[in-house]
């Protein structure tokens, strides 16, 4: 079953306690983004990554930093995490030459005390 | 300025009933158009998009939409609406302009509650 896997699903941690969100993906595709979606802002684009060792910022990166040392894995570390990244967070991936479905995760629900 | 605007931030239907959803975007090059939605506790699911051609787009659980590019609006519809349908509705557009980032401009969402 083609699919977009997050680790953890919930989440609740401490002011400046690095974590690290995991997502997978396992159909080969070439891009990969993080987007966060907060009450009333919708979702905001954190980074993105075209392919292995390609990464970008999005709309919102302070505060994150992600990786892409295998084409199917993405996690997002947040280094020193702070309640204003309290938020639910979404991976999502797509493949194709122009805009196509975008496939994405259950959803990561974090809070930072 | 790139955007989307989905005026209706909660709609309330009875189950049975039609089902119209707003969408208005702001896009500079040809957009492509997407309809999502987002189960409570769950992750985006894409019922339909429009990428060129017929600008009546049939999708999943017997959603359609039809782009109207002279109003620059994609809205969403179904004829008989199911209690299964309550859920999140986020419309967003993109383009082949878009280059490395094939990012999509969202809209806020609208919540669709379905009484019995």
């Amino acid at each position: 079953e083609a699919q977009v896997t997050q680790n953890p699903r919930y989440l609740i941690t401490v002011t400046g306690k690095k974590l690290t969100v995991t997502c997978s993906q396992n159909m080969n595709h070439e891009y990969m983004s993080w987007y966060r979606q907060d009450p009333g802002l919708g979702l905001r684009q954190i980074y993105y990554s075209m392919n292995v060792e390609v990464t970008d910022k999005g709309d919102v990166p302070e505060g994150y930093k992600v990786s892409r040392k295998e084409k199917r894995n993405f996690p997002l570390i947040l280094e020193s995490p702070s309640p204003n990244q309290t938020s639910l967070y979404f991976c999502a991936s797509t493949t194709g030459p122009t805009l196509a479905e975008q496939y994405f995760g259950p959803g990561t629900r974090l809070t930072v005390t | 300025a790139q955007s989307v605007t989905q005026p209706d931030i909660h709609i309330t239907v009875s189950e049975g009933a039609s089902l119209e959803l707003r969408c208005n975007y702001s896009y500079g090059a040809t957009p492509y158009l997407f309809w999502y939605v987002q189960s409570p506790g769950q992750g985006l699911q894409l019922l339909l998009k429009y990428f060129s051609g017929d600008t009546l787009v049939q999708g999943i659980k017997g959603f359609e939409a039809e782009f109207k590019r002279s109003q620059s609006s994609f809205n969403l519809r179904k004829p008989s609406v199911h209690w299964s349908d309550a859920a999140e509705y986020f419309c967003a557009v993109g383009g082949p302009s878009a280059g490395n980032n094939r990012k999509l401009i969202w809209g806020l969402g609208t919540s669709l509650a379905v009484n019995p």
